[in-house]
């Protein structure tokens, strides 16, 4: 049975550092990797989806990486700011289910 | 740009009641789900359907819970008898492929519980 985890749970950092969020999951035999944003009380953001054939993806400040050998994907956030606070969840696609994990909060303090 | 669609927003209901919940997915998309997430938990899915059957279901999803497509818009989920522990966000997903396709969310339905 698939698992996702994601650490750290929570992560505060200053306006403008870069930083890295984790996620890792059991199985390898995933068709993608998806990562979402979530704010308070709101639904899911797509922000990157990288197909099980590739490394990675990028998207203006985001860059995710995926290493299926190892179960492991990293979100790279660049030159963080205040409007960047959220929840970050990650999700394994394991047949046509994501496979959510519990997602880091991140705040970004100007 | 394209949108899921879900209502209502909020849902209030007395325990042992049935609720329907309405989603309109994106107009070209071929494959729906529905996921929830309890207060404080992980989004956890419970049914996937495709041309008009289910596709995959989770533990979850038992006998309590039925999806439809009634027409060539909506997506719906009933809960015939809700309990408690339904209390949560339901939210409504489409794409247009089963695997190579970002999965689009709607904004959720809040279901409350009495």
């Amino acid at each position: 049975k698939q698992e996702v985890t994601q650490i750290p749970a929570a992560l505060s950092v200053p306006e403008g550092e870069n930083l890295v969020l984790n996620c890792s999951f059991t199985d390898s035999a995933i068709y993608n990797l998806q990562w979402f944003r979530q704010d308070p009380g709101k639904g899911l953001t797509s922000l990157l989806l990288i197909q099980s054939s590739q490394r990675e993806q990028t998207s203006g400040r985001l860059n995710a990486s995926l290493d299926k050998s190892s179960g492991r994907s990293t979100l790279y956030i660049a030159a963080s700011q205040p409007g960047d606070s959220a929840t970050y969840l990650c999700a394994a696609q394991a047949g046509t289910a994501l496979i959510f994990g519990k997602g880091t909060t991140l705040s970004v303090s100007s | 740009e394209p949108e899921v669609t879900q209502t209502p927003s909020h849902q209030v209901t007395q325990m042992g009641q049935e609720v329907i919940l309405r989603c309109v997915p994106i107009s070209n998309h071929l494959y729906f789900y529905w996921y929830r997430q309890i207060l404080g938990q992980k989004v956890e899915f419970l049914v996937s359907f495709y041309n008009n059957e289910i596709s995959e279901k989770s533990e979850i999803f038992d006998d309590q819970f039925s999806v439809e497509r009634p027409d060539g818009s909506n997506f719906t989920l009933k809960i015939r008898s809700t309990k408690l522990e339904d209390s949560a966000m339901y939210f409504c997903a489409s794409t247009l492929g089963e695997t190579e396709e970002t999965q689009y969310f709607g904004p959720g339905t809040r279901l409350l519980v009495l």
